[in-house]
């Protein structure tokens, strides 16, 4: 029973350029969120996602952030025109509708 | 919105020895409270939850009190090993269903051998 994975596990992009961070969700979970965590710190809500839809999004910056969960394929949290304080882990996590799950998180380093 | 207020920040105790770790949340709303272990570098893991419709929960070593007139939720650990060494969340969701969590800022547990 695969968990919550998330793919790359570590990205390094220089200012400007864009960032893609994939999130597949356990077997049978409908529900994705993502969060942020800077070091030493805790995780801190961005959006939540069930297929297609985007349910609360209240967490992410207006700008230069989206995130979609296609009916196929991965959630995706994209990052446009980075810059160095979008340097963080990015972790999603699902659930079925109880408890959250995390993946292993994406450790995004701007350059 | 919803805040969590956590502590304390960091907490060492002597293996052998129970850790306390406390929460606060402000939304009256709120009715799941999940703890989360988070070690150097990983995912974090939840521990134990716990439902508004309930003050208390235990999982083995672990356990989880809720007070709801009061709004706060503490973390209880007994018969701490150094494998308890981590870094705890507590969160609280934004008022029913499934939301996105809100967490406190963590407590740093040193189990002492």
């Amino acid at each position: 029973n695969a968990g919550v994975m998330q793919n790359p596990r570590h990205l390094v992009r220089r200012r400007g350029q864009e960032a893609r961070l994939r999130c597949s969700p356990m077997k049978g979970h409908s529900h994705v969120y993502w969060y942020r965590q800077l070091p030493e710190e805790g995780l801190k809500f961005m959006v939540y996602l069930q297929k297609e839809n985007i349910i609360d999004e209240s967490g992410m910056p207006k700008e230069r952030f989206s995130a979609e969960f296609p009916k196929e394929g991965p959630s995706i949290l994209r990052i446009q025109q980075v810059v160095r304080g979008d340097s963080a882990a990015y972790f999603c996590a699902s659930s079925g509708g109880g408890g959250q799950f995390f993946g292993p998180g994406t450790r995004l380093t701007v350059l | 919105g919803e805040n969590v207020e956590q502590h304390p920040s960091t907490l060492s105790v002597q293996e052998g020895d129970s850790a306390v770790i406390k929460c606060t949340y402000s939304d009256s709303a709120s009715n799941y409270f999940p703890w989360y272990k988070q070690e150097l570098g990983k995912r974090p893991q939840l521990i134990i939850d716990i439902r508004s419709n309930v003050g208390e929960k235990k999982d083995q070593r672990i356990a989880v009190t809720l007070n709801k007139t009061a709004k706060h939720f503490s973390l209880h650990i007994t018969e701490t090993q150094p494998e308890d060494s981590a870094v705890y969340f507590c969160a609280a969701n934004s008022g029913g269903g499934a939301d996105g969590l809100t967490f406190g800022k963590g407590t740093h547990l040193i189990i002492q051998p």
